[in-house]
């Protein structure tokens, strides 16, 4: 079955750091952008971040610019988040995502059951 | 930024009926927008990329259609599964964004 699993998520003060995972199998992952979209508790969808399948194009919403950075490790088939300065806007489910090819990447077919990060002190 | 506005925001519906929910952008965006289908406490699913394509294993009774500015997400007749909250999404500009979603509620 083709699966996404995210983890990493936790508790942290506001400030502070995490890393988010995310594990694919039973698909190419190198073949794939890839994305990570949150959604804050009781809120709606917001995309944060993509890269390219090769990790050489990254995207990213303006409020995360230069405090979240996208990675990936086609080796281990995995996709990272480092998320950095975290404030209580940040706290949200993310969801790694697949992009479909059709659409360069930019719509979303295979999703994880997500990651919950709360920042708070 | 483009701004997705989906309405309404609350479809109280029954089971067989028709629903329709509208997007609009806030500028063109050509065919590039997608729907999705979210529960509660799970993940969202893509129903309809690029405006009317179906992605796969979602049943015909799903459609979309529209350009430009103007879409709409159809199902033809409502099955008990169907009641959730659906969100927008456009492609056409960075940054990715989604509408702020309708909920399809049972009356």
């Amino acid at each position: 079955e083709v699966q996404l699993v995210e983890s990493g998520g936790g508790l942290v003060q506001p400030g502070g750091s995490l890393r988010l995972s995310c594990a694919a199998s039973e698909f190419t992952f190198s073949s794939f952008w890839m994305n990570w979209v949150r959604q804050a508790p009781g809120k709606g969808l917001e995309w944060v971040a993509n890269i390219k399948e090769d990790g050489s194009e990254k995207h990213y919403v303006d409020s995360v610019k230069g405090q979240f950075t996208i990675s990936r490790d086609n080796a281990k088939n995995s996709l990272y988040l480092q998320m950095n300065s975290l404030s209580a806007d940040d706290t949200a489910v993310y969801y790694c995502a697949r992009g479909v090819p059709a659409t360069r990447g930019e719509a979303f077919d295979i999703w994880g059951q997500g990651t919950m990060v709360t920042v708070s002190s | 930024e483009i701004v997705l506005t989906q309405s309404p925001a609350t479809l109280s519906l029954s089971p067989g009926e028709r629903a329709t929910l509208s997007c609009r952008a806030s500028q063109s965006i050509s065919i590039y927008l997608a729907w999705y289908q979210q529960k509660p406490g799970q993940p969202p699913r893509l129903l309809i990329f690029d405006a009317s394509y179906r992605a796969t294993g979602i049943p015909a009774r799903f459609s979309g259609s529209g350009s430009g500015t103007d879409f709409t997400l159809t199902i033809s007749s409502l099955e008990p599964e169907d009641f959730a909250v659906y969100y927008c999404q456009q492609r056409s500009n960075w940054p990715l964004t989604f509408g702020g979603g309708t909920k399809v509620e049972i009356k």
